[in-house]
């Protein structure tokens, strides 16, 4: 059975860089055809996509936070990380990583998720 | 504001069936058979419960049924239970350019 474990630093302060990493466990990272994804739910509102890594390494990110936003796999250690740079207050969120198949919106399996609060 | 529109409650009885629809656009959920369906409760991991217009994942109740019409999808959950109130999210491919956008989202309670 797939789980994905979110893991972050709860606080970040502004302007920093806040960084979330995902640990798979149950299946390869290296797997043909995964996507890897990021979601967040800002308190009380609906998901926002943020972006992917396919499992040959490429990426493809949120318009809106693509300026921002690198998401890097580590086959070494079977995780993903997302890095979203120069944060406001408007990033804390709960950080949902997610795994993709056939489809980058066939998110099959996610990860319970991670609160990240922005303070300034 | 989301990209896709859906109701932000809906409610019924145990027993009934309820409707949440999803209306997006030509960019994203009419031009592709490629919209799913997540079911969230509070502090746990969301769930996959539609992905490609009407498909289920293994697991999931025969209860829950998806489908699309132009530019608006639909998840029908017959025979409603208590456990069924949640949140849930439509998600809809955007084209390469946009990707991914989800609805904002429908609370469905259980009377």
């Amino acid at each position: 059975q797939v789980q994905l474990q979110e893991s972050g630093p709860g606080l970040v302060k502004s302007s920093q860089t806040l960084s979330v990493t995902c640990s798979v466990s149950g299946g390869s990272i290296s797997s043909v055809g995964y996507y890897w994804s990021w979601i967040r739910q800002h308190p009380g509102k609906g998901l926002e996509w943020i972006g992917y890594i396919y499992y040959s390494g490429s990426t493809n990110y949120n318009p809106s936070l693509r300026s921002r936003v690198t998401i890097s796999l580590d086959t070494s250690k079977n995780q993903y990380s997302l890095k979203l740079s120069s944060v406001t207050a408007a990033d804390t969120a709960v950080y949902y990583c997610a795994r993709g198949l056939g489809a980058v919106v066939n998110l099959h399996y996610w990860g319970q998720g991670a609160l990240v609060t922005v303070s300034s | 504001q989301s990209a896709l529109t859906q109701p932000a409650s809906v409610s019924g009885s145990p027993g009934q069936s309820i409707t949440i629809s999803c209306t997006g656009t030509s960019n994203d959920i009419g031009s592709y058979n490629l919209v799913s369906w997540y079911q969230l409760y509070p502090g746990k991991a969301p769930k996959l419960m539609i992905y490609e217009d009407s498909k289920r994942p293994s697991g999931v109740s025969t209860r829950f049924s998806g489908s699309t019409s132009g530019n608006t999808a639909s998840l029908t959950i017959s025979g409603l239970q208590t456990e069924d109130e949640a949140d849930y999210y439509c998600c809809s491919y955007a084209g390469s350019s946009t990707f991914v956008v989800f609805g904002g989202g429908t609370k469905l309670t259980v009377l």
